[in-house]
């Protein structure tokens, strides 16, 4: 097993652009977790899925973000119209089911994000 | 509102120092977990811990140890003997239930310590 997959590594965009990330999880994790992590400052949590269905969003998720996890596998997290703002590393995690949260999270490398 | 915080942004010591990383949380939960992760220059963050809120037994795992006091809220990270290496930013975490899975681990984070061990 290789681990928390994302693709890409590191992504340049001009504002306004629409940019596209993906997440591969662990094979048999069928939680899914994105996280945002500016500089300086630790990861925040966006959004979550359980298999396919996404079942919580952050409020840091505007209406420009986008995240889809069609077949319960991969996911990826679009944003649309980027702006300066969006400059970020994108984090995805993923983790077994489990009972409470008895079971920890591994994180990819994450996408670095800049707008330029 | 669950909150995490590391008051200590950058600490700097000479290796085979022992260094004591702090972490403060805040939480109405009574079922919670904590835990630290280690974000070296690469950018993976990489788990160390996980303590749930009803064991307050210290751990110890090497040069590393851990002192949770429910008391006052703390969870600190302790290195003993420092090497060059254990240099990264370090992130204590607190688990957040989610509203319709029990068990969904969103993790609250705090800022962030920079560790750096020098020759």
């Amino acid at each position: 097993d290789t681990g928390v997959s994302q693709d890409p590594r590191h992504k340049i965009t001009k504002r306004g652009q629409n940019v596209t990330f993906r997440c591969d999880p662990i094979s048999e994790h069928n939680r899914l977790y994105w996280y945002r992590q500016t500089l300086g400052q630790g990861p925040e949590f966006l959004t979550y899925f359980q298999n396919e269905a996404q079942l919580e969003k952050s409020r840091l998720l505007s209406d420009r973000f986008s995240a889809e996890r069609p077949k319960g596998s991969f996911s990826t997290l679009e944003i649309q119209r980027t702006e300066q703002g969006d400059s970020a590393m994108y984090l995805c995690a993923s983790s077994p089911k489990g009972q409470g949260a008895n079971t920890e999270a591994f994180f990819g490398q994450g996408t670095r994000l800049t707008v330029v | 509102a669950q909150k995490v915080t590391q008051a200590q942004t950058e600490i700097s010591v000479v290796e085979k120092e022992d260094v004591t990383l702090d972490c403060v949380y805040e939480t109405r939960d009574t079922t919670y977990y904590l835990f630290w992760y280690k974000q070296p220059p690469s950018g993976e963050l990489v788990f160390l811990i996980r303590r749930n809120s009803f064991d307050e037994q210290n751990e110890i795992s090497g040069r590393y140890s851990w002192n949770f006091q429910k008391s006052t809220s703390s969870f600190n990270f302790t290195i003993t003997a420092s090497q060059v290496v254990d240099s990264a930013v370090y992130f204590c975490a607190l688990s957040e239930r989610g509203p319709i899975i029990q068990g969904a681990q969103k993790l609250v984070f705090g800022q962030g310590t920079r560790l750096t061990i020098n020759p």
